[in-house]
């Protein structure tokens, strides 16, 4: 089975600040791994993933997240917030053993970022 | 444009009210899946499909219905619809390695 944490249900941020959203999986083989934003009133919209290759993955809008095997984890980061960043960020994960496309989803992290 | 359509965007029922949710997608993708979003609590898939006349259970399939007589489209029913059916549905398609997601359908069963 597979399974995603995402620890925090709110993350604030100063803009120019750092900014880091937290995510740790769990999957029987190796991960395939996305980050999802969602704008109110929005549907999903595609930040980045990880499949293989470099452990630091760029993404849209200045996003990016590092995998990290050893820790199960694959937190989203960018080094100086927007307030147009504030939205909500789903971490998913899909493992590469077969058994289809299923992505499953953690439950969340609202950003907001503060003038 | 490649994109995922769904239909309607927003509904408002009553409960025990058969209704359909259309999902059309024009990108030639074999796996299609819906999801139901619900805060506190993520996306979490209902039902998904790997090909034409071939459906599955997803996380939680209780209450719906789907059908894939054609590559495109991946219709949701909801054959008598309850207030805990209520929630924000999403349809996606997928490559094998990205999905991408259709706009959402909220939906409200009184």
């Amino acid at each position: 089975a597979q399974s995603v944490a995402q620890p925090e249900d709110q993350v604030n941020v100063a803009e120019g600040n750092p900014l880091t959203v937290k995510c740790t999986y769990s999957v029987s083989g190796n991960p395939y791994l996305f980050w999802y934003v969602q704008y109110p009133n929005r549907g999903l919209q595609f930040l980045l993933k990880y499949i293989t290759g470099d452990n630091l993955v760029k993404g849209s809008y200045g996003f990016e997240a590092e995998f990290n095997k050893s820790q199960t984890s694959f937190h989203l980061k960018k080094p100086s917030a927007l307030v147009s960043d504030s939205a909500l960020y789903f971490c998913a994960v899909r493992d590469d053993t077969g058994g289809g496309n299923k992505l499953t989803f953690g439950t969340g992290t609202q950003l907001k970022v503060e003038l | 444009e490649a994109q995922v359509t769904q239909n309607p965007r927003y509904l408002i029922t009553v409960t025990g009210k058969k209704l359909t949710v259309t999902c059309s997608q024009n990108m030639n993708h074999e796996y299609m899946s819906w999801y139901r979003q619900d805060p506190g609590l993520g996306l979490r898939q209902i039902y998904y499909s790997m090909n034409v006349e071939v459906t599955d259970k997803g996380d939680v399939p209780e209450g719906y219905k789907v059908s894939r007589k054609e590559k495109r489209n991946f219709p949701l029913i909801l054959e008598s619809p309850s207030p805990n059916q209520t929630s924000l549905y999403f349809c996606a398609s997928s490559t094998g390695r990205e999905q991408f997601f259709g706009p959402g359908t909220r939906l409200t069963v009184l």
